[in-house]
């Protein structure tokens, strides 16, 4: 089953605009993940963030974790062309043995 | 090699029919996952190993899987009698250890079509 959902499924903007990905997940974890997965095949891990933080950047990337309301969300700043890609959150369960559960995606489609 | 190796990329076989899928993890990873992930859905857990044990199976459909990692290193997908319903795209991931707090690194899958 999966863990995570993300909000919104499709996402289309302009080159340059901010974009903003959601995801709720159900029970405690560990850590919350984002992936990037170009054309259906191998995912590339965007950044980590752990149940104790709050907020991380990574270059354009921004991720908030609020383990109160069980969310995240994903910020890509001045975004271009080639960020266009299918984006998924992650999650390590705080008590199960290590799985990383994902959620649905959301497909981000960036318009030069 | 540099990162996680998948083969073949493309598998097409026939309803019933036995297949193997493998996966060559990064070198000196111990966790070793896979998935399955079909079109427009997110990639769905099937098994993680820990070494050479299976940490967590509970990912996997039916009795027809069953994946192996008899050194710690290569893993092997196994599904027999495959039906329609097994077509995907079949991920392998591994991380560096049993720490939670570590990324995953994902090979490019395997293409899985049941005719």
């Amino acid at each position: 089953s999966q863990q995570g959902e993300e909000d919104p499924q499709a996402l289309s903007i302009q080159e340059g605009e901010n974009a903003t990905m959601n995801c709720s997940y159900k029970t405690s974890i560990n850590n919350l993940q984002w992936y990037r997965q170009n054309s259906g095949r191998g995912l590339v891990h965007l950044i980590l963030i752990r149940s104790n933080e709050r907020e991380k950047h990574s270059g354009r990337l921004r991720v908030t974790l609020d383990t109160s309301k069980k969310s995240s969300s994903l910020l890509i700043t001045a975004s271009r062309a080639a960020d266009t890609a299918s984006y998924f959150c992650a999650t390590h369960g705080s008590s199960n043995t290590g799985k990383l559960i994902f959620g649905q995606g959301t497909t981000l489609q960036v318009k030069p | 090699g540099a990162g996680v190796s998948q083969t073949p990329s493309n598998k097409v076989t026939e309803k019933g029919k036995y297949v193997e899928l493998r996966c060559d993890p990064i070198s000196g990873h111990t966790a070793l996952y896979w998935y399955r992930q079909s079109l427009g859905q997110g990639p769905e857990f099937l098994i993680y190993f820990q070494g050479t044990g299976a940490a967590d199976d509970s990912g996997l459909p039916n009795d027809r899987f069953f994946a192996v990692r008899p050194e710690g290193s290569v893993s092997t997908l196994k599904i027999q009698r495959t039906e329609r319903g097994d077509s995907a795209v079949y991920l392998c991931a591994s991380s560096l250890n049993n720490i939670l707090n570590t990324e995953a690194f994902f090979g490019q899958g395997t293409r899985l079509t049941v005719v």
